[in-house]
């Protein structure tokens, strides 16, 4: 069984459209969090949340906003894509208080393309 | 400058050497450190935690040297499954555990 899932696995979508990106972990994990990975591999932090909370929320465009219906599920919505949104985006969790910290698990990744 | 540096590499090494990748980070308030490696096209996964004596786990070895903001991993006995990129993580306490990291060292093994 997957622990960290996410779809869709690709992404291929036009400049200015509105797109979804959902996750879900059956881990029992109370934080869930949503990471960028540019075409030069930086990986870099969205969004956090914490038992359906944001708790992060790293100066993204407010294009992006993520929506966590219940503690398994973290799905991110993109408004008005653009060219520089192209990228691989992880979802991931970790279970809270000190024996999560730092001990991630990443699901596959969103390859998106926007042309 | 970023907050964790890496040498981006590629290393290239035969099957059996030994590799060291060095890291350094910038905030001194970091707590925790940490190894993940990701494979070509995949996921990155956690491959060890780094404690301030320095740790081993098989062929892999972590030290931490808090005084200069320094990382290092050593792999022993390098296997072709080894080749991945190895990012290197630091996370500030009271931050949300949130992982700051580096942009990766890809290590290639060749037969």
């Amino acid at each position: 069984d997957t622990a960290v899932s996410q779809t869709p696995k690709y992404l291929v979508t036009q400049m200015g459209n509105d797109k979804s990106i959902k996750c879900e972990q059956n881990l029992g994990h109370d934080t869930m969090y949503w990471y960028k990975q540019d075409s030069k591999k930086f990986l870099k932090i969205m969004f956090s949340y914490n038992n359906k909370e944001l708790i992060i929320n790293e100066t993204v465009p407010n294009r992006f906003s993520p929506k966590s219906p219940d503690k398994a599920h973290l799905n991110l919505h993109i408004n008005s894509l653009e060219l520089g949104d192209s990228a691989v985006y992880f979802c991931a969790s970790s279970r809270g208080g000190l024996a999560g910290l730092g001990v991630q698990y990443f699901g596959a990744g969103t390859r998106l393309s926007v042309l | 400058r970023k907050e964790v540096e890496q040498d981006p590499g590629p290393f290239n090494v035969p099957e059996g050497a030994t590799v060291a990748f060095n890291c350094t980070y910038s905030n001194s308030a970091s707590q925790s450190f940490f190894w993940y490696r990701q494979d070509c096209r995949k996921e990155p996964k956690l491959l060890m935690s780094v404690y301030s004596s320095g740790n081993e786990d098989g062929r892999f070895t972590a030290q931490l040297n808090r005084a200069s903001q320094y990382i290092s991993l050593l792999i022993r006995d390098s296997k072709l499954s080894d080749s991945a990129t190895y990012l290197c993580v630091v996370m500030k306490l009271n931050a949300g555990n949130m992982l700051t990291f580096g942009g990766g060292t890809r290590l290639m093994v060749k037969p």
